[in-house]
């Protein structure tokens, strides 16, 4: 069973659509992070929510922490085919060692 | 400043060798990772340092070892190659901040091996 579940598992849409990717999971957590991974190369980090409730913008990136600080979801407006990429999200272990456990994560593409 | 540095690119393996991924960073931070992504799948962690000298086990550890000899560099070594262990391998590294801290992971550009 995955600590942490991504869905949808691939999302191919045209430019300018919006699109909204879900990370659930049964376990409350302290804080959660969202990463973009291009294909050869290591992840990104976007984005670190920490607050119940709290809502982080990037652009047109919008990054939702639920209130319960069980679930997140990052929402994408008009997006562009440079959104294209694998979107990770994660969560640290419960000590200050920063382990990350990773979603299986949804991989995007985005047509011109 | 390189960030995290990782070397094979790529590297295809006989069932049964041995290699050691390297990875070194430039950027001073203490904790350093060692991750494996398999398709369609997210991130597993195999390995980690807290600082020179210190490693523990992640979640798949079997197959692996570590040492971290100094701070810049944290290699990662397969003994006795199964094709189980074809994958992406990733390296990390992070500044600790203290207790509670969220501070981001750096990755690698990722070594892309084959056991055949």
């Amino acid at each position: 069973t995955q600590l942490l579940e991504q869905s949808p598992q691939f999302l191919s849409i045209q430019e300018g659509e919006n699109l909204t990717v879900y990370c659930n999971s049964s376990s409350v957590f302290s804080s959660l992070q969202w990463y973009r991974q291009e294909p050869g190369e290591g992840p990104v980090l976007l984005v670190t929510v920490v607050t119940g409730g709290e809502v982080k913008k990037l652009k047109r990136l919008t990054f939702q922490f639920g209130d319960a600080r069980k679930d997140s979801s990052l929402h994408i407006t008009a997006a562009q085919p440079g959104d294209t990429g694998l979107y990770l999200c994660a969560v640290a272990g419960g000590t200050s060692y920063g382990k990350l456990t990773f979603g299986q994560g949804t991989i995007l593409t985005v047509h011109p | 400043n390189a960030g995290v540095t990782q070397t094979p690119k790529f590297r295809i393996l006989k069932i049964g060798q041995s290699m050691t991924l390297q990875c070194t960073q430039d950027m001073n931070h203490n904790y350093m990772y060692w991750y494996r992504q398999d398709p369609g799948m997210g991130l597993k962690l195999i390995y980690y340092s807290v600082g020179a000298g210190i490693t523990d086990k992640g979640e798949v550890p079997n197959g692996y070892n570590v040492s971290r000899s100094t701070t810049e560099d944290f290699p990662l070594r397969l003994e006795l190659a199964a094709p189980s262990q074809t994958s992406v391998y990733f390296c990390a590294s992070r500044l600790y901040g203290g207790t509670g801290s969220y501070n981001e992971q750096f990755f690698g550009p990722g070594t892309r091996l084959t056991v055949l």
